[in-house]
């Protein structure tokens, strides 16, 4: 069962506008969140996480929005530019239960349209 | 700081044979993730150490797989025999704390035919 969703596989966005990927999760323990971006033929490197005590947390172009009721959480990218294609993971993780491990989603490729 | 190194980068084996992957991960990192990619399931982990100790190996598909870390600079997964379905990208992460700070390595594609 897959504990972390991301039910979009691909995102197209025109320059300059805002990326939205978005991200589900199950299980109600997870307390830190995480996105991380790929390159081809590259590992996943970090780009912003929120704990589950804040709903929000900003670095630069990227933020980060957390629901916890709704078990959803969003990364927004603004302004969008090409170097952000790339496919985003959304990862969480249950620190407070112990758990140190991630788990992460199937991933969305973003595609920036020059 | 090489980063976490992951040997080879492409690996295409014959169905039934062994292959074994490696990781280096980044000095004084204390622990070490092995995970696979496919497309159905996005990354997965498959097992991680603590100071060398396997803590969780519950991702393991099967018995043909086997991961072990002999010492703080080496990790190896080994998959014995090999089977098409075994086909994915393989990364190792290495991280000091562990789920903040994960560096992961370059990734190994293994194509089983």
């Amino acid at each position: 069962d897959q504990q972390v969703k991301q039910n979009s596989p691909s995102l197209s966005v025109q320059e300059g506008r805002i990326s939205i990927l978005n991200c589900d999760y199950t299980n109600s323990m997870f307390d830190y969140f995480l996105w991380y971006k790929k390159y081809p033929a590259e590992g996943p490197t970090f780009l912003i996480s929120i704990s589950s005590i804040k709903d929000k947390n900003e670095d630069g172009r990227f933020t980060v929005f957390l629901n916890k009721s709704a078990k959803h959480l969003s990364l927004h990218i603004v302004p969008s530019q090409p170097g952000d294609s790339a496919v985003y993971f959304c990862a969480a993780s249950a620190l407070d239960f112990g758990n140190e491990k991630l788990t992460f989603g199937t991933g969305t490729r973003l595609t920036i349209i020059p | 700081d090489a980063g976490v190194i992951q040997s080879p980068r492409h690996e295409v084996t014959e169905m039934g044979q062994e292959v074994t992957l490696r990781c280096k991960p980044i000095s004084g990192h204390d622990y070490l993730f092995w995970y696979r990619q496919t497309m159905m399931r996005g990354l997965e982990l498959l097992i991680y150490f603590n100071n060398n100790v396997p803590i969780d190996d519950s991702g393991m598909p099967e018995d043909r797989f086997s991961a072990k870390m002999p010492n703080a600079s080496f990790s190896t997964l080994k998959i014995q025999p090999s089977e098409p379905r075994d086909s994915a990208v393989y990364f190792c992460a290495s991280s000091t704390d562990s789920v903040y700070g994960y560096t992961f390595g370059s990734g190994t594609r293994l194509t089983v035919v």
